[in-house]
């Protein structure tokens, strides 16, 4: 089974800054399959970006998504107040999916 | 509009059985995989259990393989989750997913939460 690893664990930022936040997988990924999510307090995830660095609908372009292998990033350039949440990596491999324990943006 | 509802949570105790649902509208449900995602209180997300479009192939982690059941209904557009033997660490959110065509889990329901306590 493949194992993500997230970090940091807590990213404490101000509006505006810059976030980037790191996927690292046990063994190679395949790129199709690597995905992101964000979870704010009290709702559902929902889905960020897809195949490593493809934006779901309606997410707007400060997310952008990185990587290859078993090193992912995915980068906000300009955190928005409703960008601080948590947000998890998934991949999927050998009919198993996993998550990442997730890394929580805050507000510094 | 995709929109995807769970139902059947609940209190059970050790050793008890639940059935979840999903009811899914918006969408050709029978045209996608699908899948149950859990979080239990203040944790991360876990994977459930897949099934794809015509219940052909299911596939299960080892934490809840042989306990729990999916199964589903195109002519209904509904999911399901059958849950054996639960056990304390069941106890979580369970969200029914929609694996869509860009490979990753593109809709999500609100939730519905099974609390496993005696």
């Amino acid at each position: 089974e493949i194992v993500l690893t997230q970090s940091p664990g807590t990213l404490s930022l101000s509006p505006g800054e810059r976030a980037t936040l790191s996927c690292r997988a046990s063994q190679s990924v395949s790129t199709s399959y690597l995905a992101w999510y964000q979870q704010r307090p009290g709702q559902a995830p929902r889905l960020l970006i897809y195949a490593v660095s493809n934006r779901a609908a309606g997410i707007p372009d400060r997310f952008s998504g990185s990587g290859s292998g078993t090193d992912f990033t995915l980068t906000i350039s300009r955190l928005e107040p409703e960008d601080f949440a948590v947000y998890y990596c998934q991949q999927f491999s050998n009919f198993r999916f996993t998550f990442g324990p997730g890394t929580k943006v805050d507000i510094k | 509009e995709v929109r995807l509802v769970e139902s059947g949570g609940g209190l059970v105790k050790p050793g008890g059985s639940l059935r979840l649902s999903c009811a899914a509208s918006g969408f050709t449900f029978s045209s996608f995989s699908m899948n149950w995602v859990r979080q239990a209180p203040g944790k991360g997300l876990e994977w459930v259990s897949s099934i794809s479009s015509s219940s052909t192939y299911i596939y299960y982690p080892d934490s809840v393989r042989g306990r729990f059941t999916v199964s589903r209904d195109n002519a209904e557009n509904a999911l399901y989750l059958q849950m054996d033997s639960l056990r304390a660490e069941d106890t979580a959110v369970y969200y029914c997913t929609r694996f869509g065509d860009r490979s990753a889990f593109d809709s999500w329901g609100q939730g519905t939460l099974v609390t496993v306590s005696s």
